[in-house]
């Protein structure tokens, strides 16, 4: 069973706009989690990482935001630009083996003009 | 330019037939990874590696073999493949796995076995 599920499954903004993507895990204990982006045929590209201990962490438009208490995570896209259309990969690593990673199905986002 | 790079990018072959998709990186990184990305299922690793000669099983390993004989290349063997084995594949690498360090993952490899 996944440990990291990703809503919504696929997402269609218009350019300019804001969108938040949603992450929940069920991996115990927990290290950190990372987003990434990933453009069509190419590799993920890695946005931010979090601790446990952190609850917001930026990168440019984008914000990641954490709540470990309750095994949620956002990924807050601002001003979306048509660049922005890309798969975004929500990943968690356990706490007692950070090679360990689990990996959601990702949300593919389309920015339309 | 620091980077990961896999060859082949794209590959046809047929079952049975032994194939080897090379990985590479030029950071001097401990740790790489092969994973397989599937529709709807999300990136799933395969292999990873702590370090030279060092190697354990990720989550999919059934059917795959994996080296680690010099840090900087990490190949992704398939003795026999299966058409079940159709993927997309990728490599990555970190400097090592912990809360900081990011993975950098190479471009994919995307196999068909028919």
């Amino acid at each position: 069973k996944n440990q990291v599920e990703q809503s919504p499954q696929s997402l269609i903004i218009l350019e300019g706009k804001n969108c938040t993507l949603q992450c929940n895990y069920t991996v115990s204990p927990f290290s950190n989690l990372r987003w990434y982006k990933q453009d069509t045929g190419r590799g993920p590209v890695s946005l931010t990482i979090m601790t446990f201990s952190e609850n917001t962490k930026s990168n440019g438009r984008y914000t990641a935001t954490l709540d470990a208490d309750t095994k949620q995570s956002s990924l807050h896209i601002t001003a979306s630009q048509l660049s922005d259309s890309a798969s975004y990969i929500c990943v968690v690593s356990e706490g007692s083996n950070d090679y360990k990673l689990s990996f959601g199905a990702g949300t593919t986002v389309t920015v339309r003009a | 330019e620091a980077q990961v790079t896999q060859n082949p990018r794209y590959l046809i072959t047929v079952t049975g037939k032994k194939l080897t998709v090379t990985c590479s990186q030029n950071m001097n990184h401990e740790y790489m990874s092969w994973y397989r990305q599937d529709p709807g299922l999300g990136l799933r690793q395969i292999y990873y590696s702590m370090n030279v000669e060092v190697t354990d099983k990720g989550d999919v390993p059934e059917g795959y073999k994996v080296s680690r004989k010099e840090k900087r290349n990490f190949p992704l063997i398939l003795e026999s493949p299966s058409p079940n084995q159709t993927s997309l594949y990728f490599c990555a690498s970190s400097l090592r796995i912990s809360s900081y360090n990011e993975q950098f993952f190479g471009p994919g490899t995307r196999l068909t076995v028919l």
